[in-house]
């Protein structure tokens, strides 16, 4: 079963504009890390959250985490046509083992 | 580059047959998880092994068993293959098994059961 759960399951932007995903998820977590992966090829990591952190960035990509709430957003900034892929979040759910959810498929037109 | 090798890439076999798959982690990472991938059930955990010992597992079927070996290294394997097991087969590692740790994966064996 999954813990972490993205929204949108889809999304399409032209190149230059801002993507956001949103994870959310149901028990309590120790960290929270997002993960990308191009098409049939292995998973990437972006950044990990841990759960006293509130925001993180890296490069183009900026990371808040909510635990009040549940969730985690993932905001990529002036997108580029090679930014396309599935973006994954995976929580440890307390118990260290990165679970993951279905997954946004971001498209970014150039 | 992840540093994470799976072999092999690709395999094509048939139902009720057995295969191995294989993983060596990044240098000095002592953890190693299986998942696999699927359209329908997307990246499911199996198991994760840490310093040779079996840590944790998650929804690993009975035909389905792994080890982690000495050198760290670690062998998935699956038997009688059904072909509900087509899937992506990705193994990740990571340094220790607490909470900072980042886990980088394999580009994955691609299982196709005819």
């Amino acid at each position: 079963s999954q813990q972490g759960e993205e929204d949108p399951q889809a999304l399409s932007i032209q190149e230059g504009e801002n993507a956001t995903m949103n994870c959310s998820y149901k028990t309590s977590i120790n960290n929270l890390q997002w993960y990308r992966q191009n098409s049939g090829r292995g998973l990437v990591h972006l950044i990990l959250i841990r759960s006293n952190e509130r925001e993180k960035h890296s490069g183009r990509l900026r990371v808040t985490l909510d635990t009040s709430k549940k969730s985690s957003s993932l905001l990529i900034t002036a997108s580029r046509a090679a930014d396309t892929a599935s973006y994954f979040c995976a929580t440890d759910g307390g118990s260290y083992i990165p679970t993951f959810g279905r997954g946004t498929s971001l498209i970014v037109h150039p | 580059d992840s540093g994470v090798t799976q072999t092999p890439k690709h395999l094509i076999t048939a139902t009720g047959q057995r295969v191995t798959l294989r993983c060596s982690p990044r240098s000095g990472d002592l953890s190693v998880y299986w998942y696999q991938q699927s359209l329908d059930q997307g990246l499911q955990f199996l198991i994760q092994y840490y310093n040779g010992e079996e840590r944790a597992k998650g929804n690993i079927l009975e035909r389905f068993s792994a080890q982690q070996f000495p050198d760290l290294h670690s062998e998935l394997n699956l038997s009688s293959l059904e072909l509900g097991d087509s899937a992506l087969y990705f193994c990740a590692s990571s340094v220790g098994s607490g909470a900072d740790t980042e886990a980088f994966f394999g580009q994955g064996t691609r299982l196709t059961v005819v």
